[in-house]
């Protein structure tokens, strides 16, 4: 069936650098892709709406500088964490909503 | 402003014992209602849904969940819990226009063999 692919799984980089996590729906179009973040106590936050061809949507408190969020093709959504720091060390999430709801594997990003 | 509710944050069971895991949602407008699991070390795995009909849902590995609306209630139900039923349990309710996931913080399932 449909799924979405995200990865990498597992990140581990230095402070202040860059970390690229793609998601990918594989045999349908994700016109909205959603970014989630799990924190350390479980609560899954939404950090962003992806939307293809257009800016994507922030969520309050979610610093649009650091996280990047591009929709480049109906099929790639790619979130960037950037100058990334160990208070940035969590579990990301992407999924597709709606009757088609998908989820990705997820990426574990550790900023040591 | 919509949210969701679950009152368990954590629950611990013996094997074979009965499983009620509440979530209530505030949104009073038509809802999608999701019941998600995510075992030890693996990615989210969806356990149940409800959009429409029997407000009665099955879902898998013998979990159910009913639907109340006067209640707002969306409770996640097995009879018999076991060993690898061990996992946190999120309730997420999709409301409104928008589309997007309202969640749960979720519930801490142990289950001792």
């Amino acid at each position: 069936g449909a799924v979405v692919s995200q990865h990498p799984s597992r990140v581990i980089c230095k402070s202040g650098t860059s970390v690229k996590i793609e998601c990918r729906s594989l045999d349908f179009q994700a016109t909205t892709m959603f970014w989630y973040r799990q924190f350390p106590k479980k609560s899954l936050m939404l950090m962003a709406t992806s939307n293809e061809g257009s800016k994507a949507t922030y969520e309050q408190g979610v610093e649009k500088d650091k996280f990047l969020i591009n929709h480049a093709s109906l099929t790639l959504s790619t979130l960037t964490v950037t100058s990334a720091h160990p208070e940035d060390s969590s579990f990301y999430i992407c999924s597709t909503t709606g009757e088609k709801l998908f989820f990705g594997s997820g990426t574990q990003l550790s900023v040591l | 402003a919509q949210s969701v509710s679950q009152h368990n944050h954590h629950v611990i069971l013996s094997e074979a014992a009965s499983l009620e895991l509440g979530c209530n949602y505030s949104y009073g407008g038509t809802v999608n209602l999701f019941w998600y699991v995510q075992y030890p070390g693996q990615h989210l795995q969806l356990l149940l849904k409800y959009f429409s009909g029997d407000p009665l849902v099955k879902g898998i590995k013998g979990f159910e969940a009913e639907f109340i609306k006067s209640k707002f209630s969306f409770n996640l139900r097995k009879p018999s819990v076991q060993w690898s039923d061990t996992a946190e349990y999120f309730c997420a309710v999709n409301a409104g226009n928008n589309r997007k996931l309202i969640w749960g913080l979720g519930t801490s399932l142990a289950v001792n063999p």
